[in-house]
């Protein structure tokens, strides 16, 4: 166990439709980071906050959002979902924000997109 | 543009053998080089990484992986299979932040019993 929780653990939903992930990081730890993968692309960072900071984006679509609340969890927020958004989506959490920092990842949210 | 390979889709070897998971990488600069695994219906974990320094990282589990600059390789190793390797193992790497950081499409290992 990471210490990096997840909710929900799976999510069905349908085109067009808006969904919210949560991901708690583990306790002291300042930085969150989100990634997507998928069949088509593979594992793909998407953005990075740092407390509560925008601090890093990578491949993350417009329809998009994501951010870090004062007691550091972190929501994405998925919008107008298409049927190739569906993925497994991680969340990872480190102390601080730099390369060297170990990430923990938490278990995934499995989103399925009909 | 930066991409890390993984020639190989699978990886089967029988238990107690060594194994290698190969890895190659194309990164302009310095690289940053990660090892991640993925078992079954669970999340990426964290295995190795290379900063900077020795050329012979050792990490979680009795993995390590040789960074070779000449031949651009970050090859995962071990010494001796377990059954409990069996997993999706992941190359990445880059230079600079991990918004920089790219990932391999994962090999697979079976470890035969």
């Amino acid at each position: 166990d990471s210490g990096v929780t997840q909710t929900p653990k799976h999510l069905i939903t349908a085109t067009g439709q808006r969904v919210t992930l949560r991901c708690s990081p583990r306790s002291g730890d300042l930085s969150v980071y989100w990634y997507q993968q998928s069949l088509d692309q593979g594992l793909q960072f998407l953005i990075q906050y740092y407390n509560g900071e925008e601090r890093a984006k990578g491949n993350i679509l417009e329809r998009f959002s994501a951010q870090q609340f004062p007691d550091l969890h972190s929501e994405l927020n998925l919008s107008s979902l298409e049927l190739g958004d569906s993925a497994l989506y991680f969340c990872a959490s480190s102390v601080l924000a730099g390369i060297q920092e170990t990430q923990y990842f938490g278990p995934g949210t499995r989103l399925l997109v009909l | 543009a930066q991409s890390v390979a993984q020639p190989e889709d699978q990886v089967n070897v029988a238990e107690g053998n060594p194994l290698t998971v190969k890895c190659t990488y194309s990164v302009s600069g310095n690289p940053y080089l990660f090892w991640y695994v993925q078992y079954p219906n669970r999340g990426l974990q964290f295995l190795l990484k290379y900063i900077t320094g020795d050329n012979l990282v050792k990490g979680s589990y009795g993995f390590e992986a040789e960074f070779n600059k000449s031949q651009t390789s970050f090859h995962l190793k071990k010494p001796s299979a377990l059954v409990s390797d069996s997993a999706l193992y992941f190359c990445a790497g880059g230079s600079g932040g991990y918004q920089k950081v790219t990932f391999g499409t994962g090999t697979k290992l079976q470890v035969i019993p």
